[in-house]
């Protein structure tokens, strides 16, 4: 069974601290690795697909990585309209048109 | 373009009512999705359709029914409203969960309280 496990739930950082976010992952053949931002009140919004290990992707003050068991997002020098929710999400080879989420880390970025 | 609308966006519901939730979308996208989310526990899929006229059951199903007549349109249904279905729901839609520049497109959700 296909499984996402995020740490920590929650993260709180000083304006230009930067940190990692971390998402663990059990899945039989992965096909993608999603990460979305959720802010409160709102639907989430796709960020990055990761298609194997080693692939890196950036968008700004984010970069996520991806190894064979678990994805980063790392936060550079962060602000507080980076302040979120961010979710990470499988979409494995015998999920057919299925993802699976993880439960989320709340990140919140003080001035 | 609206995207992924969802109606309504916030509702009340005493035990046993039923009522229907609406996802439309203008982009003309096979897939459908609807989750939950509750407290710590990340979206969870409900039900899925991988186009019009097709429906299937995603990790927890039990005690909801959908339906896809028209392709851009996703029908969840709460036959008989329980406490524990108290949530907020979201929907999403997608050409293919393989496009790397926008896998999945959700809606704001609606936030539903079983009293």
């Amino acid at each position: 069974e296909d499984q996402v496990t995020q740490s920590p739930e929650a993260l709180r950082l000083q304006e230009g601290e930067s940190s990692s976010l971390n998402c663990s992952y059990t899945v039989s053949g992965l096909r993608g690795l999603f990460w979305y931002r959720q802010d409160p009140g709102k639907g989430p919004e796709f960020l990055f697909t990761l298609y194997s290990a080693g692939e890196e992707k950036e968008k700004e003050r984010l970069k996520a990585t991806l190894t064979k068991k678990e994805s980063f997002l790392h936060i550079t020098a962060p602000k507080p309209e980076d302040s979120a929710t961010y979710l990470c999400a499988v979409w494995g080879y015998s999920s057919a048109s299925k993802i699976i989420f993880g439960s989320g880390t709340r990140l919140s970025i003080r001035p | 373009n609206a995207g992924v609308t969802q109606t309504p966006k916030f509702r009340v519901l005493k035990t046993g009512q039923s009522m229907t939730l609406l996802c439309a979308q203008d982009m003309n996208h096979e897939y459908m999705y609807w989750y939950r989310q509750d407290p710590g526990m990340g979206l969870r899929l409900i039900h899925y359709s991988v186009g019009e006229g097709t429906t299937a059951k995603g990790e927890v199903p039990d005690g909801y029914n959908v339906s896809r007549l028209k392709k851009q349109n996703f029908l969840l249904g709460l036959e008989s409203a329980a406490p524990s279905q108290t949530s907020v729901y979201f929907c999403a839609s997608s050409y293919d969960l393989s496009d790397s520049n926008q896998p999945q497109h959700f809606g704001d959700g609606t936030r539903l309280s079983i009293l």
